[in-house]
């Protein structure tokens, strides 16, 4: 089975802080995604990698930043975070067309 | 940028009533997938149609493409407590490796 894990369920952080959101997943796929979700809004990308150090950005990739240093592992940055990226984060990966896989989430406040 | 619309945004059903969500575009789709998210879970894949008219089954889902390939449907019969969730259909681009969600339909169902 593909598994797609995150560094941490539930996260608090204050306003201005670095926040640094990590993905890895065990199948060599080679996409890989943020998304937020938010009440009415569905998932919404931010940005997405399709192989090692190459990204893209998605439809809200303002206040945000990645990285992909490795084939297993995306990062999401946060620079510095603000009261309007509290939100539930999830990551997935997919191999090209086919479907999404997606981790357990983060869900994240911003104080 | 493209837009997937979905509807209804919620429905209430009483257990044993069908279920009906939609997913509506002005562009051609280009493939749709459908993805289930249970309450406190993450969305995970149920199916994805590619051709015009396309129609599949899985037990007591029936999920449609349609003709124009503007629309899809994703039908419930005789809904149960465990159909209870987020429905999601999202459409592939066109190079095929980023999807456009829809806003989901969050079914509810009363035993």
């Amino acid at each position: 089975d593909v598994k797609v894990t995150q560094s941490s369920r539930y996260l608090v952080k204050r306003t201005g802080e670095k926040v640094f959101l990590e993905c890895v997943q065990d199948m060599d796929h080679e996409n890989m995604f943020w998304y937020r979700q938010d009440p009415g809004l569905g998932l919404r990308l931010i940005y997405f990698s399709y192989d090692v150090k190459m990204k893209e950005k998605g439809d809200i990739p303002e206040g945000y930043s990645v990285s992909r240093e490795k084939k297993e592992r995306f990062s999401l940055i946060l620079e510095s975070a603000s009261t309007n990226q509290t939100s539930m984060y999830l990551c997935a990966s997919s191999l090209s067309e086919y479907e999404q896989y997606f981790g357990p989430g983060t869900r994240l406040t911003v104080t | 940028g493209q837009q997937v619309m979905q509807i209804p945004q919620y429905q209430h059903v009483q257990e044993g009533e069908d279920f009906t969500t939609y997913c509506n575009s002005s562009t051609t789709l280009s493939n749709i997938q459908w993805y289930k998210q249970r309450p406190g879970g993450h969305p995970v894949f149920l199916i994805q149609l590619v051709k015009s008219g396309e129609v599949k089954k899985q037990k007591r889902l029936t999920f449609q493409f349609g003709e124009a390939k503007k629309n899809s449907s994703l039908h419930i019969t005789a809904t149960q407590t465990t159909d209870v969730g987020t429905y999601f259909c999202a459409d592939h681009n066109n190079a095929g490796n980023m999807l456009t969600f829809g806003g989901g339909t969050r079914l509810m169902v009363k035993p």
